[in-house]
């Protein structure tokens, strides 16, 4: 079975300028995830997808990131303007059902893509 | 609300020796825990997981990890360290709708 797929892998900008990060996760699963992973800390969730629809957004900062999954299979995450403090690994996970009150399911991350702003 | 505490941010083994990564958490509930294995430039790896079944939980790679409910603890251990196992782990804690809530993470260094 493939894996969460990310791209790109690497992206260096300067601070300001616009980026995007796209996830194709594993095939029939309805949950995805993003998550921002600063060095030197675990990976925080920034917004939560059941299908197309978005669960949890409550820590995204809205004023500069955005996120859509189209169709309910890939998503794309955007930054803009990007701050030097967005510097970080931003991974895309997906599971195969939210879970429920009482079990969790586990997710499946991609590689993660590594950005810098300058 | 649920959190995870990491007790060691570095622990240094030699290979052949049993390895100890500490992990406490807090859940306003019976929580479903996990830990996670990332080596450099890889994505996160799922080592083992506990959704409230049996309290000693085994994983791959020979590690495992046992719930202890009144002390708050998932420890994860493994009886023999290899090189392969240096990477960084994660303790995680769920929440009712599957949203994950991550310690800082433990370094570990396996000496030849």
């Amino acid at each position: 079975e493939a894996g969460v797929a990310q791209s790109p892998r690497y992206k260096i900008i300067e601070k300001r300028q616009s980026v995007a990060f796209w996830c194709n996760p594993i095939s029939g699963h309805a949950t995805l995830y993003w998550y921002q992973q600063i060095l030197g800390q675990g990976p925080k969730l920034l917004i939560q997808f059941q299908n197309n629809g978005v669960v949890d957004d409550s820590q995204l900062p809205k004023d500069r990131f955005s996120a859509e999954r189209l169709k309910g299979v890939d998503s794309t995450l955007k930054i803009q303007p990007a701050k030097l403090e967005d510097s970080a690994v931003y991974l895309c996970a997906s599971s195969l059902v939210p879970g429920g009150a009482f079990y969790s399911y586990e997710q499946y991350f991609g590689p993660g893509t590594r950005l810098t702003v300058t | 609300a649920q959190s995870v505490t990491q007790l060691d941010s570095h622990v240094s083994v030699s290979e052949g020796t049993p390895v100890l990564l500490r992990c406490n958490y807090s859940s306003s509930y019976s929580p479903s825990l996990f830990w996670y294995v990332q080596h450099p430039n890889k994505g996160l790896q799922l080592l083992l997981k506990y959704t409230s079944a049996a309290t000693l939980v085994k994983g791959i790679n020979g590690f495992e990890a046992e719930f202890k409910k009144s002390e708050t603890s998932f420890h994860l251990t493994k009886p023999s360290a290899h090189m392969s196992d240096a990477a960084e782990y994660f303790c995680v804690v769920s929440s009712a709708g599957n949203q994950f809530y991550f310690g800082t993470g433990t370094s570990l260094t396996v000496i030849p």
